[in-house]
């Protein structure tokens, strides 16, 4: 267990709200991924962090901003939500020593 | 950008049966991974892969490295109920910048008991 916690794990919120989702992890990894899946485009990345306040955009981080202020939270918001933000949000880490990523089990977010 | 092909989008076996599931890329990568969903849950890491040619197995899983560092493939011997779920491979790049697992768009598997 790499210790990742993602909050809420459900939200419904109304169009143009902000809205904030967390990922929590307790081992002080490095790198942080925030990740949309949807059906038939599998896992985008959106947003991805490499330390303390060192943040970069992936493939769909428009309309999505990203914050880290302290090692164990990355913050990803969309400063107003659309229907199209309508998705499974996952959060991912870097486990020390080894590949690929170690998943959060996911935040299901609806816009309305 | 780069994007992995990954076939066959789904599959509808019977329990015992072999499954076989492949990922193509235009570009080399070092490692291969392929991972597992649950419904409800993250994706979950099966199998890594990191030498061309590597062929591993995990229990009734068996996943290759292609020769070319372009594809890779993953097979499920004797499938069970508890196989059910979205598989995903990955190819994952080194230098450049952190965010560079590439993934495939997965293969959800059913099985009819």
């Amino acid at each position: 267990d790499a210790g990742i916690t993602q909050s809420p794990r459900h939200k419904v919120t109304e169009t143009g709200t902000p809205v904030t989702l967390r990922c929590h992890q307790t081992e002080n990894h490095r790198y942080m991924y925030w990740y949309r899946q949807d059906p038939g485009h599998g896992l985008r990345l959106i947003h991805y962090s490499y330390g303390v306040k060192d943040t970069d955009k992936g493939e769909v981080s428009d309309g999505y901003s990203v914050s880290r202020s302290k090692t164990e939270d990355f913050l990803l918001t969309l400063e107003s939500a659309t229907s199209s933000q309508t998705s499974v949000y996952f959060c991912a880490i870097t486990p020390r020593g080894g590949h690929g990523y170690t998943f959060g089990s996911g935040t299901r977010l609806t816009v309305v | 950008g780069q994007q992995l092909n990954q076939s066959p989008q789904s599959m509808f076996i019977q329990e015992g049966e072999d499954v076989s599931m492949n990922c193509t890329s235009s570009s080399i990568f070092n490692t291969w991974l392929w991972y597992k969903q649950d419904p409800g849950e993250g994706p979950v890491l099966l199998i890594a892969l990191y030498k061309a040619g590597e062929l591993t197995s995990n229990g009734r899983l068996t996943a290759q490295f292609g020769i070319t560092r372009k594809d890779s493939f993953l097979n499920i011997s004797a499938s069970i109920p508890s196989d059910v779920g979205i598989y995903f491979c990955a190819g994952q790049l080194y230098g450049g910048s952190q965010g560079n697992l590439i993934f495939g768009k997965g293969t959800k598997l059913s099985v009819k008991p």
